[in-house]
């Protein structure tokens, strides 16, 4: 069974780059099939997509933060992380990661269980 | 950036059928399948329905999908407390080189 786990720093300052890894357990990555992907949900707040990788190092992002972020992969490890450049107070969120297209393309199964970042000073 | 329309409230008594609605356009729901979320509080997201109408493996058949043109529903019937929870709504939306789009989020009270 598949699990995933985000960390990283739960606190950043503005204008800092947020970094974030998710370590995926109980499965590989570079086994292929499916793609690594992160969301985040504003505090209070609906889902917001970031982006995914595949384990090539092939990559999407959302068009409204992508000159901002970078997700990368490392199989080694079995991790993927996500960077997220220029950060302001809009950016705290919880952040999860999550396996994408078990069931089908558009289907995120399963997902961390997310880690909050704040933007402050 | 929510694209996807719901309502923000439902609610219903246990044992009752709740419906969510979710509302989308030619470029989401109108040529994309649609998925459905259950975030219980204090948790992360959990798929509860794929491609519009089938349930991932233990997922309960009191949840349902549906789509019709730009519009898709879920429903919950044989409503249980334990069904309190946000419900999300989401497609791959064609237009900007390709977004996944999530909806509003519909909170699901158990009177």
């Amino acid at each position: 069974q598949v699990q995933l786990q985000e960390s990283g720093p739960g606190l950043v300052k503005p204008s800092q780059t947020l970094s974030l890894t998710c370590t995926v357990s109980g499965g590989s990555i570079s086994s292929g099939g499916y793609y690594w992907s992160w969301i985040r949900q504003h505090p209070g707040k609906g889902l917001e997509w970031i982006g995914y990788i595949y384990y090539s190092g092939s990559t999407y992002y959302n068009p409204s933060l992508k000159s901002r972020v970078t997700i990368s992969v490392d199989t080694s490890k079995n991790q993927f992380s996500l960077k997220l450049s220029s950060v302001t107070a809009a950016d705290t969120a919880v952040y999860y990661c999550a396996r994408v297209g078990y069931y089908g393309s558009g289907s995120y199964n399963p997902w961390g269980q997310g880690t909050l970042v704040t933007v402050s000073s | 950036q929510s694209v996807l329309t719901q309502p923000p409230s439902a609610s219903g008594t246990p044992g009752q059928r709740v419906t969510i609605s979710c509302s989308g356009s030619s470029s989401n729901i109108g040529s994309n399948y649609v998925y459905w979320y259950q975030q219980l509080p204090g948790t992360a997201p959990k798929l509860l329905i794929y491609r519009n109408n089938q349930r991932p493996s233990g997922v309960p058949d009191r949840f349902s999908g549906s789509k019709s043109g730009t519009s898709a529903s879920l429903a919950i019937s044989g409503l249980r407390s334990e069904d309190e929870a946000d419900y999300y709504c989401a497609a791959w939306d064609d237009s900007l080189s390709g977004l996944y789009v999530f909806g509003t989020g519909t909170k699901v009270t158990v009177l």
